[in-house]
């Protein structure tokens, strides 16, 4: 069945740890966001990716880097979490071209201690 | 850039009573208004969405209507039921936008 993937879904660490957070999509889409979001708060668009190759920083700043080397593949990467890191980021995707709904991943809840 | 706002940010109504939430947009341009039902634990999902060219769309108990003069877009939710207690994001964006903006959401609590 075509749907996000994120691991790990939960993750607790320690300050200065490097952490990558996984996500796939088997959608077909060309597009995928992450969003980093405190429980039932504003969603804040962090990174975003057109396609291959293509990254973007978001609106808010964020001390994270992805990378889209596959169309379905899109990790975050947090080189030395802190704990203003702890919160939920939710992986998204959407077809290219044109301006669609956006589906959502599961979610990984980072609490870094 | 665009800003949409939502209001309000907390709403409490009876089973079987309206709900309704709106929303104002910036960018003229935008031409795409996704409205999302977010619920405790779990990844926010699509309920209704209307493109510009329409001003209301219906789907059993919930509508969007939109007022493009106006720049702003509303969702109802007719006879409520327990199940519809979640936080809603309303969106805007356009062809070419990089991204949906989302509004600050709104907690529905729909008291049994």
């Amino acid at each position: 069945e075509a749907d996000i993937y994120q691991t790990p879904r939960y993750l607790v660490i320690g300050t200065g740890k490097k952490i990558t957070l996984e996500c796939s999509q088997t959608m077909g889409h060309d597009k995928m966001y992450w969003y980093q979001q405190d429980p039932g708060m504003e969603l804040h668009l962090i990174h975003y990716s057109y396609g291959v190759n293509s990254t973007e920083k978001g609106d808010l700043s964020s001390e994270s880097t992805v990378s889209r080397i596959r169309t379905e593949h899109f990790p975050l990467t947090l080189e030395s979490a802190r704990p203003s890191h702890t919160s939920q980021y939710l992986c998204a995707s959407s077809e290219g071209g044109g301006v669609y709904e956006q589906f959502f991943g599961p979610g990984t809840r980072l609490t870094v201690l | 850039g665009e800003n949409v706002e939502q209001h309000p940010s907390t709403l409490s109504v009876q089973e079987g009573d309206s709900a309704v939430i709106k929303c104002t947009y910036s960018d003229s341009a935008s031409n795409y208004f996704p409205w999302y039902k977010q619920e405790l634990g779990k990844r926010p999902q699509l309920i209704i969405d209307i493109r510009s060219n329409v001003g209301e769309k219906k789907d059993q108990r919930i509508a969007v209507t939109l007022n493009k003069t106006a720049k702003h877009f509303s969702l109802h939710i007719t006879e409520t039921q327990p199940e519809d207690s979640a936080v809603y994001f309303c969106a805007a964006s356009y062809t070419g936008r990089r991204a949906l903006t989302f509004g600050s959401g709104t907690r529905l609590q729909v008291q049994p």
